[in-house]
């Protein structure tokens, strides 16, 4: 079992939805989880953080995590075509190894 | 700020030569570098993790001999792929992060395509 696993997608939805992106991880020390955004061919960047459980919003953009059921959620509201990206769930497992989902490709349609 | 770079972008090399991808921090100092593999839609891979003036620690199944990793200043690590093979055709990229800093605050660099003819 991977220790954090993300549906690959491809994700496509119309300009304007709200889109749900969901990860599930195993090791319940994980106590970060960070949500990266990368661009074809360039590297990730950094979309947001939390720490343990709870929600955290920053414009349009809201990570979720439930450490009960290990799952950790991100959501975009009013999504533009420039959110288009692949989207990759993360978490350390030590103080500077980060495990990273397999990423959800998503696809905004004008 | 915060920003990673890495040179070059793209390579294509010959099966049996090396290639040197460097990767630098631009406006801080960085104690630890750290070097990614990802295949085409996947995940990154962490390969190697270095720390200024000292060996890297290499993740297993990565051939320390294959991917020499020399992290000589504050502000450049080096990631040497030797005899390279087609198999070794990948995304390659770093991070950096400072000294006491937490995991997310690594800053990760736009990645360099290697592709082995």
């Amino acid at each position: 079992q991977k220790e954090v696993e993300q549906d690959p997608g491809p994700l496509s939805v119309p300009e304007g939805a709200i889109v749900s992106l969901n990860c599930t991880y195993s090791n319940s020390a994980f106590q970060y989880f960070m949500w990266y955004r990368q661009y074809s061919r360039k590297g990730p960047e950094l979309l947001m953080y939390t720490y343990s459980s709870g929600n955290k919003e920053d414009g349009r953009f809201t990570a979720q995590v439930d450490k009960s059921s290990k799952y950790i959620s991100l959501f975009i509201r009013d999504s533009q075509p420039s959110d288009s990206a692949t989207y990759l769930c993360a978490s350390p497992s030590s103080a500077s190894k980060i495990i990273f989902g397999s990423g959800t490709r998503l696809s905004i349609r004008p | 700020g915060a920003v990673v770079s890495q040179h070059p972008s793209r390579v294509i090399c010959k099966s049996g030569t090396s290639v040197k991808i460097e990767c630098r921090s631009l406006d801080f100092q960085a104690t630890t570098m750290f070097w990614y593999r990802q295949f085409p839609k996947q995940s990154l891979m962490l390969m190697a993790t270095s720390n200024e003036g000292s060996k890297a620690t290499y993740e297993q199944g990565v051939e320390k001999d294959k991917f020499l990793i020399n992290h000589a200043s504050l502000t450049l690590s080096t990631l040497t792929v030797t005899s390279a093979h087609p198999e070794d055709s990948s995304f390659y990229i770093c991070s950096a992060s400072v000294t006491g800093g937490e995991a997310y605050e690594q800053y990760f660099g736009p990645g360099t395509r290697l592709t082995v003819t």
